[in-house]
């Protein structure tokens, strides 16, 4: 999609602070939702995900909501630590997909 | 379990070289395949997924290729590297689930 070629937006957040990550998706038929973290030289890693069935899904740390009418999903993390700081990335697949879409990823920063 | 690996880490090859970067998943039959690229401090690109041994999609035009031999092995391949292809390569499976799980990745330079 148009976003690969974006550089990345950036988040920056206080040790200790909530991050909130946001997404928009296009798709009204995208019925699973997935967060993604990567950090620098490594392939990205499944945080969370979401059916289109909820509105939101908490894991340690981190909670999920999805918002079907503004097709907005947002990743929050709690108690934001130094190791939270990567590239966040949200993807999204319809139902009886086969192809996951990734949104164009944020970059969040911790400072100490 | 499954696990996916992806070698080499790290790779310089000079403009006009031929290029092989292999993937290979265990603990898991028939799944599906993927090669993404990412550039630096950029999204994830899809440039190939397959379905089957021998099934290969790709999803933009350019000067590499993949093949699927064996059920559980996909490769990226080209027959001359230009400085445009360097990058980050991440190759991707999906089983039975609806999710990814990514390997650790090439970087790619090309030089």
């Amino acid at each position: 999609g148009e976003s690969v070629g974006l550089h990345l937006p950036t988040l920056s957040v206080q040790e200790g602070d909530n991050s909130i990550i946001n997404c928009a998706y296009s798709n009204s038929a995208s019925d699973y939702f997935i967060w993604y973290k990567q950090e620098s030289g490594k392939g990205p890693q499944f945080i969370i995900d979401i059916r289109s069935n909820m509105d939101k899904r908490q894991g340690q740390r981190v909670t999920v909501l999805l918002n079907k009418t503004v097709k907005h999903l947002s990743l929050q993390i709690a108690a934001t630590q130094p190791g939270d700081s990567a590239v966040y990335f949200c993807a999204e697949i319809p139902w009886a997909g086969n192809m996951l879409t990734f949104g164009g990823g944020t970059r969040l920063m911790v400072k100490p | 379990s499954q696990t996916i690996h992806q070698w080499p880490a790290t790779l310089v090859q000079p403009v006009g070289s031929p290029l092989s970067l292999e993937c290979t998943v265990e603990g898991t039959s028939n799944p599906n395949l993927y090669w993404y690229r990412q550039a630096a401090g950029r999204g994830l690109q899809l440039l190939f997924y397959s379905v089957g041994i021998g099934q290969i999609s790709s999803e933009v035009p350019q000067n590499l290729s993949a093949s699927r031999p064996q059920d559980r092995q996909f490769i990226l391949s080209s027959k001359k590297l230009l400085l445009s292809d360097s990058g980050f390569y991440l190759c991707a499976w999906r089983g039975s689930s609806y999710g990814y799980t990514f390997g650790s990745g090439t970087r790619l330079t090309v030089v």
